[in-house]
C-alpha cells in the first residue's frame, strides 16, 4: 500500500463548476499537508499548506484535512480554464530533524470553457 | 528575480551512459533538493544538499550522486543509465533545511530520455 493515494483522473469539468480533489494517506505521523499545482512542462508550485484538521481558505481554493479519517481535499470554486493542470497532494513527516515529503501521483484537471 | 533554473531542458542518452544535470537555486536560497518524476507519477525525493553536503537521501541507488558548489548551485549525476531512469528530473530550492513547512520552489525540470 502506498503511503499517499490520489486518484489520477483525468477530471473534466465545465467552467464555473466546483472541483473536489482528494487524497488518502496511511501514515498517521504526517505533520504538514500541501497541495501543489503543476502545469504541463513546468515544475510544481505550492498552492496551499496546512498542518491541522479543518479548513483553510485562500481565494477560490479551500484545503481540508481530516486526520481522523486520514483524508485531505482541495476544493476549487468557480473553476477557470486557467486552473487546468495536474494537482499534487504532498505530506511531510519529521525525519532526523528534517521534513521528509511524500507526493501523491497527481490528479489531472481540465476545465472546459 | 530569477527563480530556480535547470539545464539542459531535454536530454537523450543510451543505456549505460552517464549524465549530469545542473540546477541554480532561487536567489537567497541555500538548500537544493532533487526529485525524479516518472510519467504519470508524483515527484520522488532523491536527495538534498545544504552547505555542500548531502543531508538527506531517498530510496535511490548509489548510481545517483550529487554535488553542491559554494555558490549553492548543484549537479545531479546518474551513472550506468537504465531505461527506467527516463523521467523529468526536478530541482527545488529553499532557504535553510530545518524549517517547519516544505516551502520550496521547483524549477521547470530536465526531461531525460534513455534509449
Amino acid at each position: 500500500q502506498k503511503e499517499v493515494e490520489q486518484d489520477p483522473g483525468p477530471l473534466s469539468v465545465p467552467e464555473g463548476a466546483i472541483v473536489s480533489l482528494n487524497c488518502t494517506y496511511s501514515n498517521s505521523a504526517f505533520q504538514y499537508f500541501m497541495w501543489y499545482r503543476q502545469y504541463s512542462r513546468k515544475g510544481p508550485e505550492l498552492l496551499m499548506y496546512t498542518y491541522s484538521s479543518g479548513n483553510k481558505e485562500d481565494g477560490r481554493f479551500t484545503a481540508q484535512v481530516d486526520k481522523s479519517s486520514k483524508y485531505i481535499s482541495l476544493f476549487i470554486r468557480d473553476s477557470q480554464p486557467s486552473d487546468s493542470a495536474t494537482y499534487l497532494c504532498a505530506m511531510s513527516v519529521p525525519s532526523g530533524g528534517y521534513q521528509k515529503v511524500t507526493f501523491g501521483t497527481g490528479t489531472k484537471l481540465q476545465v472546459i470553457p | 528575480d530569477a527563480g530556480v533554473t535547470q539545464s539542459p531542458t531535454h536530454l537523450i542518452k543510451t543505456r549505460g551512459q552517464q549524465v549530469t544535470l545542473r540546477c541554480s537555486p532561487k536567489s537567497g536560497h541555500d538548500t537544493v533538493s532533487w526529485y525524479q518524476q516518472a510519467l504519470g507519477q508524483g515527484p520522488q525525493f532523491i536527495f538534498q544538499y545544504y552547505e555542500e553536503e548531502e543531508r538527506q537521501r531517498g530510496n535511490f541507488p548509489d548510481r545517483f550522486s550529487g554535488h553542491q558548489f559554494p555558490n549553492y548551485s548543484s549537479e545531479l549525476n546518474v551513472n550506468a543509465l537504465l531505461l527506467g531512469d527516463s523521467a523529468l528530473y526536478l530541482c527545488a530550492s529553499r532557504e535553510g533545511v530545518r524549517t517547519g513547512i516544505d516551502t520550496q520552489y521547483f524549477g521547470p525540470g530536465t526531461r531525460l530520455t534513455v534509449l
